[in-house]
C-alpha cells in the first residue's frame, strides 16, 4: 500500500496566494522528502526533512514534519504561475535507500 | 549538474514485443532506480539497483527485468510487452547506500503498447 498520501489531490489557487500541501504516512520514517513534477517530466527534488527535524525552509518552500502525526505539510508562499505543477511527498523507511511516493497534488496557479 | 538521460521520450511498441529502455547518469551515483507513473496510482517502484550487478524487486516486477552491467547504466527490459504496460517510465539514480538520499530523475519515457 501506499507509504505517502497527499491531500488535496488537486488545488486551484490565484497567483499571490500561498498553497498548503498535505501528506500522510503510515509507518517510522528517517527522513520525508518533497518533489515536483512538471506535467509530462521527470520529478525534481524540492527539499528533505530529517524525523528529528520539524520545519525547514527554502526560499519559498515551508515544509514541517510531525512525526506523531505521521504526517507533513508543504507550503508555497505567494506562488506563481510557474509553480504550477504536481508535488509528491516521499518516504523512506527501514527498507534503507528505495522511497515510496505518494499519488501527488497537482498544483494550478492562476495568473 | 546531475544528469540522467533516458533513451526515448516517446515509444511506441506492439503486443509481444521485447522492449529495452535505458537510463544513463553521469554523477557515479551507486543507486539507480526505474518507477512506473499512472494516473491516480502514483509513481511504482518497479527494480532498483545498488551496484553494479546487483538488481532488487521493487513493489511491481512482474513483466520486467533489468541489467545493470555499468555503474553509469540502467536498462529496464519488457520480455513481453503487454497493453497494460503502456504507462510513463521514470528512471532516477541517488549517491551512497548507507541512507536515503534525494533522487535525481530523468525526463521519463511515455511507452504505448498497442
Amino acid at each position: 500500500s501506499q507509504q505517502g498520501e497527499e491531500d488535496p489531490q488537486a488545488l486551484s489557487i490565484q497567483e499571490g496566494e500561498n498553497a498548503t500541501m498535505n501528506c500522510s504516512y503510515k509507518t517510522s520514517i528517517n527522513n520525508l522528502q518533497w518533489y515536483r513534477q512538471n506535467s509530462g517530466r521527470g520529478l525534481v527534488h524540492l527539499i528533505l526533512i530529517r524525523s528529528n527535524e520539524r520545519e525547514k525552509h527554502s526560499g519559498r518552500l515551508r515544509v514541517t514534519l510531525d512525526t506523531s502525526k505521521k504526517s507533513s505539510s508543504l507550503l508555497i508562499t505567494a506562488s506563481r504561475a510557474a509553480d504550477t505543477a504536481s508535488y509528491f511527498c516521499a518516504t523512506d523507511g527501514a527498507s534503507g535507500s528505495r522511497l515510496t511516493f505518494g499519488e501527488g497534488t497537482q498544483l494550478t496557479v492562476n495568473p | 549538474d546531475v544528469k540522467v538521460t533516458q533513451s526515448s521520450r516517446y515509444l511506441v511498441k506492439r503486443t509481444g514485443e521485447k522492449v529495452f529502455l535505458e537510463c544513463v547518469q553521469d554523477m557515479d551515483h551507486e543507486n539507480m532506480f526505474w518507477y512506473r507513473q499512472d494516473p491516480g496510482l502514483g509513481l511504482r517502484l518497479i527494480y532498483f539497483s545498488y551496484d553494479v550487478k546487483m538488481k532488487e524487486k521493487g513493489d511491481i516486477p512482474e513483466g520486467y527485468s533489468v541489467s545493470r552491467e555499468k555503474k553509469e547504466r540502467f536498462s529496464l527490459i519488457l520480455e513481453s510487452a503487454s497493453t497494460n504496460q503502456t504507462s510513463m517510465y521514470l528512471c532516477a539514480s541517488s549517491p551512497g547506500t548507507s541512507r536515503v538520499r534525494e533522487q535525481f530523475f530523468g525526463p521519463g519515457t511515455r511507452l504505448t503498447v498497442l
